[in-house]
């Protein structure tokens, strides 16, 4: 399956400031996805970023609060902007490929 | 996003024991089945997955068994283990498995000595 460096691991960030997390892929994929996991619940889409287009955007996501870049096919990053307690999470990336579906290993992001 | 509805939300298996985790989905467009653990601190791992031409897939202890007609779909952890316990989630998604998945809701499962 696919290898995906996913950084920062973690981080502490101050309510206000934002946090640029990056995806790195060992293969060149179409689509990439985000995915925030709040704590003990289950995955939810951000946005679809597709090489070379905007990036799509879920319901309940904008691209002022999560803008993402998708520079060339094999990198992404994903920013949470003006960042409040409420966006403490688990963020990850994944990419789909003929062997299947796989994720990062997450950003634990803690805001305080 | 179209849901899946996962069951039960938590799960407590003796050693050795059956584990079963049930999903149901709405979107019938969809055409590939995966499900993921998740042992905590770490991204979901792909386990195991189906395409609806199949009513059962194995793989090791675990099997998929699918039924189409009636839109659901089950995970069986054969003879579990200690180090199975995490949580699982089962999901949906169309083209083959390279559109987003829809997540089911999660079930976190403790397999007991």
């Amino acid at each position: 399956s696919a290898v995906i460096s996913q950084k920062p691991s973690r981080d502490i960030c101050q309510r206000g400031t934002s946090l640029t997390i990056q995806c790195q892929v060992d293969s060149q994929v179409t689509m990439m996805f985000w995915y925030r996991q709040q704590p003990g619940q289950s995955l939810t889409l951000i946005a679809t970023a597709n090489q070379g287009s905007e990036a799509t955007y879920e319901s309940g996501f904008v691209i002022d609060k999560f803008p993402i870049s998708r520079p060339n096919l094999t990198f992404s990053t994903l920013t949470v902007s003006n960042l409040s307690p409420e966006d403490s999470s688990i963020y990850l990336c994944s990419v789909a490929r003929q062997d299947g579906y796989t994720f990062g290993s997450g950003t634990r992001l803690t805001v305080v | 996003q179209q849901q899946v509805k996962q069951s039960p939300q938590s799960l407590i298996v003796q050693k050795g024991g059956i584990s079963i985790i049930n999903c149901a989905y709405e979107n019938t467009a969809f055409d590939y089945f995966p499900w993921y653990q998740q042992f905590p601190g770490k991204g979901p791992a792909l386990l195991i997955a189906i395409r609806p031409d199949v009513s059962e897939k194995k793989e090791g202890r675990f099997t998929i068994s699918f039924n189409k007609s009636a839109k659901q779909f089950s995970l069986h952890i054969m003879d579990s283990q200690p180090g199975d316990s995490a949580t699982y989630f089962c999901g949906g998604t169309s083209a083959g498995g390279y559109q987003k998945v829809t997540f089911g809701t999660g079930t976190k499962l403790q397999v007991i000595p």
